[in-house]
């Protein structure tokens, strides 16, 4: 079981572009949440997909867009992105049944 | 407004010592309540996680305890090792919701 896997690792945007990041849920798993992590920050919940469906939705601007795949897979997707943007993002899925939330290693997104 | 404090902000203690990490909540409806260890740049891995009906809960060389009553918990490391080094994050779940909402973390580093 290869756990939760995300892409790219790294990624350096410029202002204004647009960045897509990916998920792949622990196997098993059928609900995936995007979190915002800030340097020196706590992670910030972005939103959480289930079955294909966008079911709960942090404080973030439209910019901020998601997907899910029937295979469970998911995207974050940023428009228009901002200094501001510049962080690690966190993919944790679940099954929905336990309390366990697994993380990914995160993508590490610079906008300069 | 739900929130997660934790303190100190950063501890540096030397290999061998034992130490107490501290996280005030005021989430409520409470669900359950989850350390997690963060090393740099990834994600973070689950240390514990108890429920409202649990004061204490042990992973190795990891105790943490919980008082759902005062909203209060606490992370004791016993016999600190140069990996413990990592900033580690109270996190809370909600009841009725899988988002959680997380701490900014206690950096603790370890020195030989």
């Amino acid at each position: 079981d290869a756990g939760v896997t995300q892409s790219p690792t790294h990624l350096i945007k410029t202002r204004g572009q647009q960045v897509t990041l990916r998920c792949s849920p622990k196997s098993g798993h059928d609900t995936v949440s995007w979190y915002q992590q800030a340097l020196g920050q706590g992670p910030q919940f972005i939103f959480q997909y289930y079955e294909e469906e966008e079911r709960q939705r942090g404080n973030f601007p439209d910019r901020f867009s998601g997907h899910q795949f029937p295979n469970y897979s998911s995207e974050l997707n940023v428009n228009a992105l901002l200094l501001g943007d510049s962080a690690l993002y966190l993919c944790a899925s679940t099954d929905g049944i336990s309390y366990e939330q697994y993380f990914g290693p995160g993508t590490r997104l610079t906008v300069t | 407004k739900n929130q997660v404090e934790q303190s100190p902000q950063s501890l540096i203690i030397l290999e061998g010592k034992n130490c107490t990490l501290q996280c005030n909540y005021t989430v409520s409806p409470f669900s359950n309540l989850r350390w997690y260890k963060q090393d740099t740049g990834r994600g973070p891995v689950s240390l514990t996680i108890m429920t409202f009906s649990e004061n204490t809960k042990s992973n190795g060389r990891y105790t943490a305890t919980l008082d759902a009553d005062t909203k209060q918990s606490s992370l004791h490391i016993t016999a600190s090792q140069l990996s413990d080094s990592a900033s580690y994050i109270c996190v809370v779940n909600k009841a009725g919701y899988s988002t959680l909402t997380f701490g900014k973390g206690t950096m603790l580093l370890v020195s030989p």
